[in-house]
């Protein structure tokens, strides 16, 4: 059973406009969220995190959004720019991360010129 | 730039035969995980280390994989003997222990293993 749930495996956004990635988990116990971006023969390189504690945490063109009434987060980037192209991948972890993360599949984000 | 590097980049073997794959995390890093990457499951966590020693293996399967930490610089991920579901990408990843902290993980480029 997925704990971490992306359900949109593709995204196209145009480039300069925002581009907006969910996520969705089950378990209750998770307390701290982070985003991963993966490109081709690469490993995953981490992008932003954020703790239960918060409900939102921004580093430049990055912001992520937490909702913990409704277990959703979802990563907010603007302007989307063609080296934004990746797989994103969401993270969960019940022990502030240092207890391993469960991830989503990921969502193929596609910025278009 | 401080990385963790994996060896080999890319393995193909036949099935039954033994496989190793090994990981040099980042200095001063005293956490080492294992993930597997696959089309079906995504990124499965496998196992885990610190400070060398294993805290959980409940991801792997026991009767073929192993996972050790011979010294604080390399970890090693075993499989004896290989099978075709094996056929995935296999990371390594290190960190400090993280508590609240905001830095995640930093991975490997992976393993890319193909068993025949």
């Amino acid at each position: 059973d997925q704990q971490v749930k992306q359900n949109s495996p593709s995204l196209s956004v145009q480039e300069g406009r925002i581009s907006i990635l969910n996520c969705d988990y089950t378990n209750s116990m998770f307390d701290y969220f982070l985003w991963y971006k993966k490109y081709p023969a690469e490993g995953p390189t981490f992008l932003i995190s954020i703790s239960s504690i918060k409900d939102k945490n921004e580093d430049g063109r990055f912001t992520v959004f937490l909702n913990k009434s409704a277990k959703h987060l979802s990563l907010h980037i603007v302007p989307s720019q063609p080296g934004d192209s990746a797989v994103y991948f969401c993270a969960a972890s019940s022990e502030g991360g240092a207890d391993g993360l469960t991830f989503g599949k990921g969502t193929h984000l596609i910025i278009q010129p | 730039d401080a990385r963790v590097t994996q060896t080999p980049r890319h393995k193909v073997t036949e099935m039954g035969q033994e496989v190793t794959m090994r990981c040099q995390p980042i200095l001063g890093h005293n956490t080492v995980f294992w993930y597997r990457q696959t089309m079906m499951q995504g990124l499965e966590l496998l196992a885990y280390f610190r400070n060398r020693a294993p805290l959980d293996d409940s991801g792997m399967p026991k009767d073929r994989f192993s996972a050790e930490m011979p010294d604080a610089t390399l970890a090693t991920l075993k499989i004896q003997p290989s099978e075709p579901r094996d056929s995935a990408v296999y990371f390594c990843a290190s960190g400090l222990e993280i508590g609240v902290s905001s830095y995640g993980y930093t991975f490997g480029s992976g393993t890319r293993l193909t068993v025949v």
